[in-house]
């Protein structure tokens, strides 16, 4: 099984500052040479998941430009800049290559 | 627009079982894969199962499989999670979250919340 190690698990950021949180993954994420099967989803508070970014850098329908994947194969980061007071919750990857599906172990975002 | 309303959960007692609904509305739900996914209190998110669009292959997490069956009806756009010989660390909020190809898991719905107890 594939395993989604994230660090930090918890980080206070001032708001108009920026945040970024790291993803890495215990095998390639790469498809075949094609596609590469990293998501990133918030939680925030009182609410079910949510995409953000599919495919390492992809922004979700209606997602910010302040948020931002990069990565390939098994090392991965979510920025989020110029950080919002709505942006508090808990961040998370998932790799979609295999089953089981797995998440990291999620990331709280506080705001100072 | 598109939404899935999970119900079904409760209180049950150890070694019992109990059935989770998830209905879908707002797409062609027959022509979607679908998962459950868990957040036990207080703890991350911890995927469960999947079924393909047609019912052709289901896949488990280690920690269902064998006591849980996930199934679908497309004639009512329902999908299920068939939990037995539940266990306290089945306790968890469970969500049904949609599959596309793309995206992954591009909608998920409210969660039911399912605990396990004596």
């Amino acid at each position: 099984d594939i395993v989604m190690t994230q660090t930090p698990l918890a980080l206070s950021v001032t708001p108009g500052q920026q945040a970024s949180i790291s993803c890495t993954s215990s095998q390639s994420l790469l498809r075949s040479g094609e596609e590469t099967e990293l998501y990133w989803y918030v939680q925030k508070p009182g609410q079910s998941p949510q995409l953000l970014i599919y495919e390492v850098s992809n922004r979700f329908s209606g997602v910010p430009d302040r948020f931002s994947g990069s990565g390939s194969r098994t090392v991965f980061t979510l920025k989020i800049s110029r950080v919002e007071a709505d942006d508090v919750g808990l961040y998370y990857c998932m790799q979609g290559i295999q089953f089981p599906y797995s998440f990291g172990q999620g990331t709280k975002l506080e705001i100072k | 627009q598109v939404q899935m309303v999970e119900s079904g959960g409760g209180v049950v007692q150890p070694g019992r079982s109990l059935r989770l609904s998830c209905v879908a509305s707002g797409f062609t739900f027959s022509s979607r894969g679908m998962h459950w996914v868990r957040q036990a209190p207080g703890k991350g998110l911890e995927w469960v199962a999947v079924i393909w669009y047609d019912d052709t292959n289901k896949y488990y997490s280690d920690s269902v499989k064998g006591r849980f069956t996930i199934s679908r009806d497309n004639s009512q756009n329902t999908l299920y999670l068939q939990m037995n010989s539940l266990r306290a660390e089945d306790t968890a909020v469970y969500y049904c979250a949609r599959h596309d190809h793309f995206y992954g898991m591009d909608v998920w719905g409210q969660g039911t919340t399912v605990t396990v107890s004596s």
